[in-house]
């Protein structure tokens, strides 16, 4: 069953430094999404991407925060200079488009930074 | 804007108990109601969904029902198993392939 994988599974590092998340969605999606998850919070809507742009973001995707498909596979979540609460688990994301779609999102296992 | 309120966790259940997670929404549309699972070591799977009023959702035992009058969405199971324990989120989506809304999710330990 083809599936959304993301790399690497856990990350630490010191605050200011850069980080990038991997992300491989499913071949025939066009539809990608990071979300994350800071411990004992709700899993939060961060980015969502089609068509080699993005098509939503939320107030927590700011300047320090990009993304990008280099590739005809990869779907990459860059911060720039990290930040203690940017400590979170990060979920990569991929969906189906159009009518025949069901709109159902289906995740990766997630990434857990951990910045200190 | 919208919002999923869920009950807190942890719930721990013996085997074969009934289970009752309850979820609450707001939405200015009519929304999809979803409810999301992650099993430990695995990422966020679709255990069901319902996209209209009165739906009902089901898949592998559990049920929801969307609820308008009352915007809910609680999720049931008649007989839990151990295999059940993982952590259970709601969801909501105003239109496909937008944004989900996600609750905090709750924790469900079923002990034999």
């Amino acid at each position: 069953e083809p599936e959304v994988t993301q790399t690497p599974s856990h990350q630490v590092t010191q605050m200011g430094q850069e980080v990038i998340l991997r992300c491989v969605p499913i071949s025939n999606h066009l539809y990608f999404y990071w979300y994350r998850q800071i411990l004992g919070q709700k899993v939060e809507f961060l980015v969502s991407f089609y068509n080699n742009e993005i098509s939503e973001k939320s107030e927590i995707f700011d300047d320090q925060f990009s993304v990008e498909r280099p590739d005809g596979s990869n779907f990459t979540l860059k911060i720039r200079s990290t930040k203690l609460e940017d400590s979170a688990m990060y979920f990569c994301a991929s969906s189906e488009q159009g009518q025949l779609g069901t709109g159902e999102l289906f995740f990766g296992e997630g990434s857990r930074l951990t910045v200190l | 804007g919208d919002s999923v309120t869920q009950m807190e966790g942890p719930v721990t259940l013996s085997e074969e108990a009934f289970l009752t997670i309850n979820c609450t929404y707001t939405a200015t549309g009519y929304p999809s109601l979803f409810w999301y699972v992650q099993y430990p070591g695995e990422g966020l799977q679709l255990l069901l969904k319902a996209t209209k009023a009165d739906d009902k959702g089901s898949n592998k035992g559990f049920e929801a029902t969307y609820r308008k009058e009352t915007t809910s969405f609680h999720l049931e199971k008649g007989s839990v198993q151990v295999s059940d324990s993982a952590v259970y989120f709601c969801a909501l989506s105003e239109r496909r392939n937008t944004p989900l809304v996600f609750g905090k999710g709750t924790r469900l330990s079923v002990i034999a």
